[in-house]
Parts: C-alpha cells; structure tokens; sequence
C-alpha cells in the first residue's frame, strides 16, 4: 500500500531534550517536506527537499533540521525543542516537486513540549 | 505572495443539505487551487484541483469546485451532505511557477454535519 509514514504519532517533552521524528514514504517519490499545523493558521512549511542530499528551507524553519540520505526517509530533528514547537506536525511527499503532483501526507505527529 | 481566505472556520449543516465552504485567493495571476480534507486522527487528502483547464472541477465524494476568476474565489460545494463528510477542509494556492515549494494552505474549514 502506498504510504507515508511517521514515527512517533504522540510525542511528550521537555525543553531542550532534542529529538527526531521520522517520516517515510514507500512511493519513490522525490519531494518531501515537513509542514506543522497550528490552529486558525493552517499549515505552514517547515522544510522542503527535492531530492536526495537537496533540502531547503519553508517558511517557518527557525528551530529545525532536516536531512535527506535517502530518498525514502526525511527526518526532522529538534535539537532544543522549545514550548512554541508545541503542534502537530505531517510529512508530506509526492513524486516530482510541482504543485500539480498530489500530495501525499503522513498521519501526523502530535508534539507536545513542556 | 499569494494568499488563500477560508471564510468561517466552523460550518455546519444538516444531513442530505447542501455543502458550501467558501475560498478566496489572492494572487496577481490565476493560480492552480486546491481542496484537501484531513478527517479526523489522518493526514490531508486531496480533494480536488484546477489547474487551468476546465473552471468546474469535480473531486472525490461528490464534491467539486468552480474557480471563478471575476470573484477570485474557489468554493467547495457538494449537493447533499453525509455524516462521513464532517472534516476539516483546507484550500490551498500556487502560483504558476507550480512548485509544490510555493502551496499556500488556508486556515481550515470544520465542518460539522448534523443528523
């Protein structure tokens, strides 16, 4: 089944213990990027990539880091999680970096910082 | 920049009445437009999409959208609505550079169907 997947769904931390949540896609899709999802703001791009080893940043990427080893899994890393990173977070991927290629979203990951 | 305007972020309506959630974008030249749901607990999935070809695009689950141009708007329409639609829906724009890079999502529609 075609599938994007993330890892861990439900997260609870403590500021400044860095940590990952993994995404990855099963549909040798190139592109892929993370997005968080704020209430009244929809969602809003973290950090886009490509291809592999080709990442950039979305707009709101002040906090995070990504990498891209391979074209299947785009991590994104924490390394100080802070209170205002509190959200829920998707993974989304598709095959080309167009906006007419659909979309494809992980089920999300609910991050909780204390 | 382009932007996208959900009006009302809650909606509801009765079961078997018509669905109406309404988008505006905001863009110098027409864009590509978007609809996605994210159902409860999921990701976001698309609905539909205009991409310069026909204004009256239809989508998954009975729904379509027109694009009007003169109204710079994309409301999401469905003739009678289902409790499994209750949602949340998200338009979504690009500009015609048509990077997935440039996709700006709305604030979100919840909408609510009533038995």
């Amino acid at each position: 089944e075609a599938q994007v997947t993330q890892n861990p769904r439900y997260l609870i931390t403590v500021t400044g213990k860095k940590l990952t949540v993994t995404c990855s896609q099963n549909m040798n899709h190139e592109y892929m990027s993370w997005y968080r999802q704020d209430p009244g703001l929809g969602l809003r791009q973290i950090y886009y990539s490509m291809n592999v080893e080709v990442t950039d940043k979305g707009d709101v990427p002040e906090g995070y880091k990504v990498s891209r080893k391979e074209k299947r899994n785009f991590p994104l890393i924490l390394e100080s999680p802070s209170p205002n990173q509190t959200s829920l977070y998707f993974c989304a991927s598709s095959l080309g970096g167009k906006s007419t290629d659909t979309q494809y979203f992980g089920p999300g990951t609910r991050l909780t910082v204390l | 920049a382009q932007s996208v305007t959900q009006l009302g972020s809650h909606v509801s309506v009765s079961e078997g009445a018509l669905v109406l959630l309404r988008c505006n974008y905001s863009s110098s030249v027409p864009p590509y437009l978007f609809w996605y749901v994210q159902y409860p607990n999921q990701g976001l999935q698309l609905l539909l999409k205009y991409t310069s070809a026909a204004t009256l695009v239809k989508g998954i689950n009975g729904f379509e959208a027109e694009f009007k141009k003169s109204e710079t708007s994309f409301h999401l329409t469905k003739p009678s609505a289902h409790m499994s639609d209750a949602a949340e829906y998200f338009c979504a724009v690009s500009d015609l550079s048509g990077s997935a890079r440039q996709l700006t999502f709305g604030s979100g529609t919840q909408l609510t169907v009533l038995p």
